[in-house]
């Protein structure tokens, strides 16, 4: 089955505790995303991949950190989280930038 | 600058009514243009797009939506709602040469039995 899969669900962790979510997706797509979704904000960006080892900031890029070594994973790294990056993350990929959007079922992390 | 307008946060209409969620864009050129809906605790996943052609397209779900280039307009309807509509629905424009996506901030949709 085709799919994004993030892990894990639920997170919850102290401020400064280095934390890795990790995305895999199954497609071989080219593009990968992450996304935060806050209420009253909406989706953000957070970083994007447009190939292997190619990657860009997005919209909200500060105080987080990613890495595209293989095609299919994609892992959102938080060196040293803080309470307002406690969020609902969703990790996003699709063939190119401009075709449709296939997402995972989020990461819902609390930093305490 | 670009945007994604929805101006609705939140509608609740009964089962078996119509409903038409609106999205209005700003953008110079012709858009790709999504919808997508978010059911509770999911992901988000595709309703439909346009891209070209025939403005009026279809999606799953039997949903469908019109681009309306005069009013820069992407409503999405679906003449009979069913209960398992009930979700945050998002539309979204891909602006510019890499197609940047741009997304409205939701409308949140309540379906009464």
């Amino acid at each position: 089955e085709a799919q994004v899969t993030q892990n894990p669900r639920y997170l919850i962790t102290v401020t400064g505790k280095k934390l890795t979510v990790t995305c895999s997706q199954n497609m071989n797509h080219e593009y990968m995303s992450w996304y935060r979704q806050d209420p009253g904000l909406g989706l953000r960006q957070i970083y994007y991949s447009m190939n292997v080892e190619v990657t860009d900031k997005g919209d909200v890029p500060e105080g987080y950190k990613v890495s595209r070594k293989e095609k299919r994973n994609f892992p959102l790294i938080l060196e040293s989280p803080s309470p307002n990056q406690t969020s609902l993350y969703f990790c996003a990929s699709s063939l190119a930038a401009n075709s449709p959007l296939h997402f995972g079922n989020g990461t819902r992390l609390t930093v305490t | 600058a670009q945007s994604v307008t929805q101006p609705d946060i939140h509608i609740t209409v009964s089962e078996g009514a119509s409903l038409e969620l609106r999205c209005n864009y700003s953008y110079g050129a012709t858009p790709y243009l999504f919808w997508y809906v978010q059911s509770p605790g999911q992901g988000l996943q595709l309703l439909l797009k346009y891209f070209s052609g025939d403005t009026l397209v279809q999606g799953i779900k039997g949903f469908e939506a019109e681009f309306k280039r005069s009013q820069s307009s992407f409503n999405l309807r679906k003449p009979s709602v069913h209960w398992s509509d009930a979700a945050e629905y998002f539309c979204a424009v891909g602006a510019g040469n890499n197609r940047k996506l741009i997304w409205g901030l939701g409308t949140s949709l309540a379906v009464n039995p």
